[in-house]
């Protein structure tokens, strides 16, 4: 299988604890975001990564959440100190080249839950 | 700002029936793109289609046929006789070049098909 993978999928955690999630991009794809989605809602964009370059990233990426994608190949996302409003589905995706002509692929996510 | 609206919280229809997901856009970059996105129950995105700016022909693939229209800034999507399968949460997206492609979504249509 070459899809976008993340693990793990399932994190229940008390709040208060750090959290690693990792994506592990189609592997040619140069481009690697992160999204959140809450139930009810579409996707919200975290940040964007070129190769190893973080690029972008949201307002919505406090001071707690730092993303990382070492020699531009699988990325990781931590959240530290975690809260209960921080409880979603964290969606990664990958493109070639410039991701607005070619389709963003996504993974499964990784489904927080912050008790 | 790009904004992307979903008004349709909810669709639910017999079997074999056509249905249509409305999709309004806002934006005021000339060059943009819109997707969409299928989400089943398993939760992972599916891509479904996309659609540059200058391209306004509307396009059909087997049951499913979108239509484009710049002077409504409408991206609405129909699926012919419908079938069971079809249950899932639809997203419609937008992006555009100075955003690095960030996808921005809309709420989703969670359209539900009934034997």
């Amino acid at each position: 299988d070459t899809g976008v993978s993340q693990n793990p999928r399932h994190k229940i955690t008390k709040r208060g604890q750090n959290v690693t999630f990792r994506c592990d991009p189609i592997s040619e794809h140069n481009r690697l975001y992160w999204y959140r989605q809450t139930l009810g809602q579409g996707p919200e964009f975290l940040t964007y990564f070129q190769n190893e370059a973080q690029l972008e990233k949201s307002r919505l990426l406090s001071d707690r959440f730092s993303a990382e994608r070492p020699k531009g190949s699988f990325s990781t996302l931590e959240i530290q100190r975690t809260e209960q409003g921080d409880s979603a589905m964290y969606l990664c995706a990958s493109s070639d080249g410039q991701g607005a002509i070619n389709e963003q692929f996504f993974g499964p996510g990784t489904r927080l839950t912050v008790l | 700002a790009q904004k992307v609206t979903q008004a349709q919280t909810e669709i639910s229809v017999v079997e074999k029936e056509d249905v249509t997901l409305d999709c309004v856009y806002e934006t005021r970059d000339t060059t943009y793109y819109l997707f969409w996105y299928k989400q089943p129950p398993s939760g992972e995105l599916v891509f479904l289609i996309r659609r540059n700016s200058f391209d306004e022909q509307n396009e059909i693939s087997g049951r499913y046929s979108w239509n484009f229209q710049k002077s409504t800034s409408s991206f609405n999507f129909t699926i012919t006789a419908s079938q069971v399968v079809d249950s899932a949460v639809y997203f419609c997206a937008l992006s555009v070049p100075d955003s690095n492609y960030q996808l921005i979504w809309g709420a989703g249509t969670k359209l539900i098909i009934k034997p």
